[in-house]
């Protein structure tokens, strides 16, 4: 079975400062991660990707995450927070060894960024 | 970039009628779309795989007659809610794999249901 977990239901950050987001995974097989934010109302945006390759992946926004496959962690982080940069994070994994098509989700964390 | 339409946005409906929701992939073909189910403040929790032309694969717990889903052409995906409840009310997403994509899926904007 997969799963990921995110510990924070919420993290603080003040405007400027350097943020991380955690997310660990627990998969049998190969992961193949994402990351998404969601704004109220709104669907799923995609941030960013680790199929395989290199384990440091930039996204969107400016956004990168880190693939740890010893500590089956893939942390979400940016060097400088904006206030626009508050909502809703969701980590995710697919089994791909499994089959498995559709993702499975964590929790959601939610980022509030003081200005 | 490859869209995903969810439509509507918003529905509210009395208890007992169904609703209709519909996912378009708008400039892919999707052979295979999911559909997830989100209470607030929560996580997406998926409900059902539909592959076109095929029947979909349920998820454990998820009542394939309360939650009809119909994939019938490459680029469309309808759910329908039967003889709805109050504790139906939920947002609904929808995401779509683009044909002969592996990883990526992309996401409609999702559909709040309100069953009054």
């Amino acid at each position: 079975a997969q799963s990921v977990a995110q510990p924070e239901d919420q993290v603080n950050v003040a405007e400027g400062n350097p943020l991380t987001v955690k997310c660990t995974y627990s998969v049998s097989g190969n992961p193949y991660l994402f990351w998404y934010v969601q704004y109220p109302n709104r669907g799923l945006q995609f941030l960013l990707k680790y199929i395989t390759g290199d384990n440091l992946v930039k996204g969107s926004y400016g956004f990168e995450a880190e693939f740890n496959k010893s500590q089956t962690s893939f942390h979400l982080k940016k060097p400088s927070a904006l206030v626009s940069d508050s909502a809703l994070y969701f980590c995710a994994v697919r089994d791909e060894d499994t089959g498995r098509r559709a993702l499975t989700f964590g929790s959601g964390t939610r980022l509030q960024v003081q200005p | 970039g490859a869209v995903v339409s969810q439509h509507p946005s918003r529905v509210i409906c009395k208890s007992g009628t169904s609703v209709k929701i519909e996912c378009r992939s708008l400039d892919f073909q999707a052979t295979t779309m999911f559909w997830y189910r989100q209470f607030p403040k929560q996580s997406l929790m998926l409900m059902a795989t539909s592959n076109e032309g095929s029947k979909a694969t349920y998820e454990q717990g998820v009542e394939k007659d309360k939650f009809l889903i119909n994939h019938a052409s490459l680029t469309l995906s309808t759910l329908t809610v039967t003889s709805a409840h109050p504790e139906d009310s939920s947002f609904y997403i929808c995401s779509a794999r683009r044909q002969g994509e592996r990883t990526e899926a992309f996401f409609g904007q999702g559909t709040r249901l309100t069953v009054v």
